[in-house]
């Protein structure tokens, strides 16, 4: 199992970035998947789910920003996220629905 | 929201010592399916987090069984029977039984 997350990288407040996390290893397309995220230094802030079947949960802070959606021909998940906030500059990891695989984190920073 | 509460917020041991970390939710964690969805986490230093336990008690595949899980409801605890050196980092209990899902803030394992 392995998962790959792309696209991180410095952004200005109020504008948009979209991660990606590509997933090998296992049957992408069965599996609920998460976005949880870390300031570094700090804990753990889940940010979103989707489940096998696509529906949607999100953790208030994001909700009406973020996005959560998931391709599974490609077997990859993303997270597209909007009118970003200082705050919301963190590390961004992928995990598989049980919490039982994570990727390695992509750093997203807001700032002017 | 959820809110987990771990205790203590951190704890130095020995080598060889059984500690346990204490986690304590808002609500009862009992689904209506009849599962309750407490996992516990490990966060070494420079790494993503690894699953240790899930289902309250069940071992995640490849951790070593010196790491337990136990508790009902709203009160949870995590053993370790004889702490190693590798078991140093930042323990995080995390619930997904209720929307959104939520994390502790975390018990930092050092060494005495």
């Amino acid at each position: 199992v392995q998962l790959v997350e792309s696209r991180g990288g410095l952004v200005q407040p109020g504008k948009s970035l979209k991660l990606s996390c590509s997933a090998s290893g296992f049957t992408f397309s069965s599996f609920g998947m998460h976005w949880i995220r870390q300031v570094p230094g700090k804990g753990l802030d889940w940010v979103a789910y989707i489940s096998s079947s696509s529906d949607t949960v999100y953790a208030d802070a994001v909700k009406g920003r973020f996005t959560i959606s998931r391709d599974n021909a490609k077997n990859t998940l993303y997270l597209q996220l909007n009118s970003l906030k200082s705050e919301d500059t963190a590390i961004y990891y992928c995990a598989r629905g049980g919490l039982d695989y994570w990727g390695q984190g992509v750093m997203v920073t807001v700032s002017s | 929201d959820v809110v987990l509460t771990p205790t203590p917020p951190s704890l130095s041991a020995t080598i060889g010592q059984s500690v346990s970390i204490s986690c304590r939710s808002s609500q009862s964690l009992l689904h209506n399916n009849g599962n309750t969805y407490l996992n516990w986490l490990l966060q070494r230093p420079g790494q993503p987090p690894q699953l240790l336990i899930y289902l309250v008690s069940r071992l995640e595949s490849g951790v070593p069984n010196r790491f337990s899980g136990s508790g009902s409801g709203t009160d949870f605890t995590l053993k370790i029977s004889g702490v190693e050196a590798e078991d140093l980092g930042v323990y995080y209990c995390v619930q997904s039984t209720h929307a959104p899902y939520t994390f502790g803030a975390g018990t930092k394992l050092e060494l005495k």
